[in-house]
């Protein structure tokens, strides 16, 4: 199957710093690409669509001035997120459809502590 | 709003014993199922899809599901579990093939040895 590649892996950052995620299609090209959160327990939660060369669309809920996403180019798309606070510790995923966008394939995730 | 529903937060079985996990969507419209598993500090892993055809799937691992459009479900079983499948299982679908996965509450699965 496709390969999507996620970095970094954990990261631990301070409080009201600014924390980068890249997220990207190793095999494959993909205009649209998904960032989720998952909580300790929880199941993954859609945060965010991310549009090659357009705006993100974010789910309700989420804060577009805190979880910045661009998506620059057809294999890269990144997640900032701003001004980190301890809340905002999570899993977060990115995935990618392929092809005729009926399978989504996952990065491995990234572990954030914002301490 | 569409959702996906799992019956279960925590089944506990012991090794050999049969798995059944539930799961049903809301949504009249055209979806495609599937079954992720994350194990202990690792990341989402297929188990299973369904896009049409045979409503029977069979996995990886010995899982199989069942799509009963009916129903709405897309049930997960294993005849006969392992320790090693001490997990957490997800069901999710994607609607009208938008790339967009929508996941259930997740399952977590201990087997005692």
């Amino acid at each position: 199957g496709a390969v999507v590649s996620q970095h970094p892996s954990w990261v631990i950052c301070k409080s009201g710093t600014s924390v980068k995620i890249e997220c990207r299609s190793l095999d494959f090209q993909a205009t649209t690409m998904f960032w989720y959160r998952q909580f300790p327990k929880q199941s993954l939660m859609l945060m965010a669509t991310s549009n090659e060369g357009s705006k993100a669309t974010y789910e309700q809920g989420v804060e577009k001035d805190k979880f910045l996403i661009n998506h620059a180019s057809l294999t890269l798309s990144t997640l900032t997120v701003t001004s980190a606070h301890p809340e905002d510790s999570s899993f977060y995923i990115c995935s990618a459809p392929e092809g005729a966008h009926t399978e989504a394939f996952f990065g491995q995730g990234t572990r954030l502590t914002v301490v | 709003a569409q959702s996906v529903s799992q019956h279960n937060h925590h089944v506990i079985l012991s090794e050999a014993a049969s798995l059944e996990l539930g799961c049903n969507y809301s949504y009249g419209g055209t979806v495609n199922l599937f079954w992720y598993v994350q194990y202990p500090g690792q990341h989402l892993q297929l188990l299973l899809k369904y896009f049409s055809g045979d409503p029977l799937v069979k996995g990886i691992k010995g899982f199989e599901a069942e799509f009963i459009k009916s129903k709405f479900s897309f049930n997960l079983r294993k005849p006969s579990v392992q320790w090693s499948d001490t997990a957490e299982y997800f069901c999710a679908v994607i609607l009208n093939q938008g790339g967009k996965l929508i996941f259930g509450q997740g399952t977590e699965l201990s087997v005692k040895p």
